[in-house]
């Protein structure tokens, strides 16, 4: 266990509907990280926050995907009108600012009917 | 060595050889670099990481070796254990402020 917590660990969700993923990371950690990860590749990078920040943006993330972390602490990443494509295992990750290990929680398995 | 797709490059060992992994990654200018192990159904567990000031890092039965002319990174696994069966990834870091990884290699370690 690294310490960063990801909530729910499953969704399942019906094309067209809402979804909200939450991350804790570990404490003392300013960055966190969100990536997908599909069946057979390595994580992909979606957006990171410097404290309550967000940074960086992936040019392939959709509009539909927006991701918060309104106090500097724990973060939501929404999915609206999900996509069967959206599957995919959505991975949080913190690190300190100055670090650039990242510490990976165990993820949230979308799977969109 | 990584490749894109489904089809995720394999290695068989037997339970306490040697194993070793190979990463090719693109950036130049990179000058971090780290491995993760990934179990099913967990995420990427940290292994080793090195900057490119070095050419080799050592840790606990894992070696990390850099060649910067060709671009390649790739970890030693010594006297692999059943429990390091699992796919491991290289990423290296890009814009000073994302990890960016390949697509992973499946160890299996037979007993």
């Amino acid at each position: 266990d690294t310490g960063v917590s990801q909530d729910p660990r499953h969704k399942i969700t019906k094309r067209g509907q809402n979804v909200t993923f939450r991350c804790d990371p570990i404490s003392e950690h300013n960055r966190l990280y969100w990536y997908r990860q599909t069946l057979g590749q390595g994580p992909e990078f979606l957006t990171y926050f410097q404290n309550e920040a967000q940074l960086e943006k992936s040019r392939l993330l959709s509009d539909r995907f927006s991701a918060e972390r309104p106090k500097g602490s724990f973060s939501t990443l929404e999915i609206q009108r999900t996509e069967q494509g959206d599957s995919a295992m959505y991975l949080c990750a913190s690190s300190l600012h100055n670090e650039e290990k990242l510490f990976f929680g165990s993820g949230t398995q979308l799977s969109v009917l | 060595g990584e490749s894109v797709g489904l089809h995720l490059p394999t290695l068989s060992v037997q339970e306490g050889d040697n194993s070793i992994i190979n990463c090719a990654y693109s950036n130049s200018a990179s000058d971090y670099f780290i491995w993760y192990k990934q179990e099913s159904g967990k995420g990427p567990q940290f292994i080793i990481d090195i900057r490119s000031n070095m050419d080799k890092r050592q840790g606990q039965r894992v070696t990390v070796l850099l060649n910067k002319t060709v671009k390649h990174l790739s970890l030693q696994i010594a006297a692999t254990q059943p429990g390091d069966s699992a796919v491991y990834f290289c990423a290296e870091l890009v814009d000073g402020n994302k990890l960016v990884f390949g697509a992973g290699t499946i160890l299996r370690v037979k007993s």
